[in-house]
């Protein structure tokens, strides 16, 4: 069954350093998304990708936050200069279609641990 | 705005027990809802959906009911194992692409 992978699982920077995490979403999927997970909170939106540009981003996603797909398989997330809060579990999903109703397809996560 | 609340964990049950995690939602308009659950190591996985008032979701013997008058989406299941051990999260989609998720609810589920 197909899947969205992520890496890598546990990604540990410093402070001030800039960070990428990667995302292969399932292959015919023309959406994606990233959320993140502070520990011990709820899981939050930051932003959506179609066609090449981002569709909708919440208030956390701002200037220091950037998505790219350089390829045809990759989605990136891109940090860049992580600060002690970046800490989380970020989430990378991908859907066929957009829409309220539609199923988002969930990647394991990768642990960013900022010291 | 858009907002979810469900039950907070951890919630231990028996194996064969019923179980039911409430979830209840704040959103204008018609959302779809969503069970989304985590098994240990693994990305979140839809469980299962209802996208209009009434309409009942179910999968792998849970259900849940969208219930437009009370704002609620409750899972239940009648007869659990210990294979249902995982984080389950509530969540709802009011327009356009964004899922907003309740707080997670740790299930354990003892032999």
């Amino acid at each position: 069954e197909p899947e969205v992978t992520q890496t890598p699982s546990h990604q540990v920077t410093q402070m001030g350093q800039e960070v990428i995490l990667r995302c292969v979403p399932i292959s015919n999927h023309l959406y994606f998304y990233w959320y993140r997970q502070i520990l011990g909170q709820k899981v939050e939106f930051l932003v959506s990708f179609y066609n090449n540009e981002i569709s909708e981003k919440s208030e956390i996603f701002d200037d220091q936050f950037s998505v790219e797909r350089p390829d045809g398989s990759n989605f990136t997330l891109k940090i860049r200069s992580t600060k002690l809060e970046d800490s989380a579990m970020y989430f990378c999903a991908s859907s066929d279609f957009g829409g309220r109703a539609v199923e988002q397809y969930f990647g394991p996560g990768t642990r960013l641990t900022v010291t | 705005g858009n907002s979810v609340t469900q039950m907070e964990g951890p919630v231990t049950l028996s194996e064969e027990a019923f179980l039911t995690i409430n979830c209840t939602y704040t959103a204008t308009g018609y959302p779809s809802l969503f069970w989304y659950v985590q098994y240990p190591g693994e990305g979140l996985q839809l469980l299962l959906k209802a996208t209009k008032a009434d309409d009942k979701g179910s999968n792998k013997g849970f259900e849940a009911t969208y219930r437009k008058e009370t704002t609620s989406f409750h899972l239940e299941k009648g007869s659990v194992q210990v294979s249902d051990s995982a984080v389950y999260f509530c969540a709802l989609n009011n327009a356009g692409n964004m899922l907003t998720f309740g707080g997670g609810t740790r299930l354990m589920v003892k032999p």
